[in-house]
């Protein structure tokens, strides 16, 4: 079956610092992969989609790398703020066309004045 | 624009009522999804929908049924509530099967 993986544990940083986020995969080569942010009591909300010919994505202070080889992708938050603080989720489509998205339990980042 | 809206955002069922959540969007969108998420886990997609009168099943669909008898409304009704499905639902929508998805605030349903 397929399998995401993002760190369990939560990301501490201090303010200003780069804040980057692990998703491996198994069993799967999806056409594309998408992060979202998700805050306490709220729906994720989109951020980046990276398609699999795409080896980068930026978004202002986002960044996204997607290695198909590596069955991998790091999400980068560049001169991070206490308002980046929040769950992060990775979601692969395995469908091949229809959304269907499998997520990734998610990684909390916690950014420290 | 309100996006992707749910109702009810709050529910508390007994063992065995039935529920129907409902799911409105207004951006013309042809794909819907309902998902569940549970402590620790990601979302998990229960039923999806890519156009109007289409519905099918998701990865845990099992005690979930839904109807799209309009474009913008995607429904998920729960025939007779068990405790096991106490979660935090989620309604989303997508132009298209490539594209990102838009999140309702979700509804919070605990089963006792």
């Amino acid at each position: 079956s397929q399998k995401i993986e993002q760190n369990s544990e939560a990301l501490n940083i201090q303010e200003g610092k780069t804040a980057t986020l692990t998703c491996n995969y198994t069993n799967y080569s999806p056409a594309y992969l998408q992060w979202y942010r998700q805050d306490p009591g709220r729906g994720p909300v989109f951020l980046l989609l990276i398609r699999e010919n795409e080896k980068e994505k930026r978004k202002e202070r986002l960044k996204v790398t997607f290695d198909t080889t590596l069955k991998q992708s790091l999400f980068h938050i560049t001169a991070s703020q206490p308002a980046d603080s929040a769950t992060y989720l990775c979601a692969l489509d395995t469908s091949g066309g229809y959304n269907k998205l499998i997520f990734g339990a998610g990684t909390r980042l916690a950014v420290h004045p | 624009n309100a996006g992707v809206t749910q109702t009810p955002k709050f529910r508390v069922l007994k063992t065995g009522q039935s529920m129907t959540l409902l799911c409105a969007q207004d951006m013309n969108h042809e794909y819907m999804y309902w998902y569940r998420q549970d402590p620790g886990m990601g979302l998990r997609l229960i039923h999806y929908s890519v156009g109007e009168g289409t519905t099918a099943k998701g990865e845990v669909p099992d005690g979930y049924n839904v109807s799209r008898l309009k474009k913008q409304n995607f429904l998920l009704g729960l025939e007779s509530a068990a405790p096991s499905q106490t979660s935090v639902y989620f309604c989303a929508s997508s132009s298209t099967g490539t594209t990102e998805a838009f999140f309702g605030q979700g509804t919070r349903l605990t089963v006792v």
